[in-house]
């Protein structure tokens, strides 16, 4: 079965430094990974996916994810954080199967941002 | 234009009665997904509409929950004889196509006294 785990229930970085949201996979087949964003009180949004193309994929607001199949891994990255990026974050894999819409989530990682 | 929109956005009810939750997809999307997310935890699949098809309910928890969609319209989501266990935001999302990116509605907390 396909699973993801986040590192890191929540993650503090100062305004201006980079983020790094970690991520880890599980998957008997080449997954689809994805990053969504919640914000407050705000529905789901993609940030970037992973679909077998390119391992290094940028996404909205700056952010970008590498996936590295041998360590079976797909973090995030943002160079510097900006106070709008506090959120919470989940790392996302597609299946049971390749191609499969549906989706397993991980629990989140919620990022705070100090000015 | 408007997003995946649901109905009501906050639920409490006693245990062992009947609720149901509402989902308005975005027009012209053809799939459309719910999700549960317990407190604490990722997001769980429950149910899947794909057009005319016949709904893949693989995830659903048990037979008090079921689910319909009025063509490629709107989505109710029932949950019979509510247990505690049921508390959780349930959330809505539709897409384009199966292949095509989730976009997600805000959420219907239910809370099962």
């Amino acid at each position: 079965a396909q699973s993801v785990t986040q590192l890191d229930s929540h993650v503090s970085v100062s305004e201006g430094t980079p983020v790094l949201l970690r991520c880890n996979y599980s998957s008997s087949y080449s997954p689809s990974l994805f990053w969504y964003v919640q914000h407050p009180n705000k529905g789901l949004q993609l940030l970037l996916k992973y679909t077998s193309a390119a391992t290094l994929v940028k996404g909205i607001n700056g952010f970008e994810a590498e996936f590295k199949k041998s360590e079976t891994s797909f973090h995030l990255t943002k160079p510097s954080a900006h106070m709008s990026d506090a959120a919470e974050y989940f790392c996302v894999v597609n299946g049971p199967g390749a191609g499969s819409y549906q989706l397993t989530f991980g629990k989140g990682t919620k990022l705070s941002v100090i000015p | 234009g408007a997003g995946v929109s649901q109905s009501p956005s906050n639920k409490v009810t006693e245990k062992g009665k009947d609720v149901e939750l509402r989902c308005d997809p975005i027009s012209g999307h053809t799939a459309l997904y719910w999700y549960r997310q317990r407190l604490g935890q990722g997001l769980e699949f429950l149910i899947y509409f794909q057009g005319n098809s016949a709904p893949d309910k693989s995830g659903l928890p048990s037979d008090r929950f079921s689910a319909e969609r009025t063509g490629e319209s709107v989505s109710t989501l029932t949950i019979q004889r509510t247990q505690q266990e049921d508390s959780a935001v349930y959330l809505c999302a539709s897409s384009l196509n199966i292949d095509r990116e989730q976009y997600f509605g805000p959420g219907t907390r239910l809370t099962v006294t």
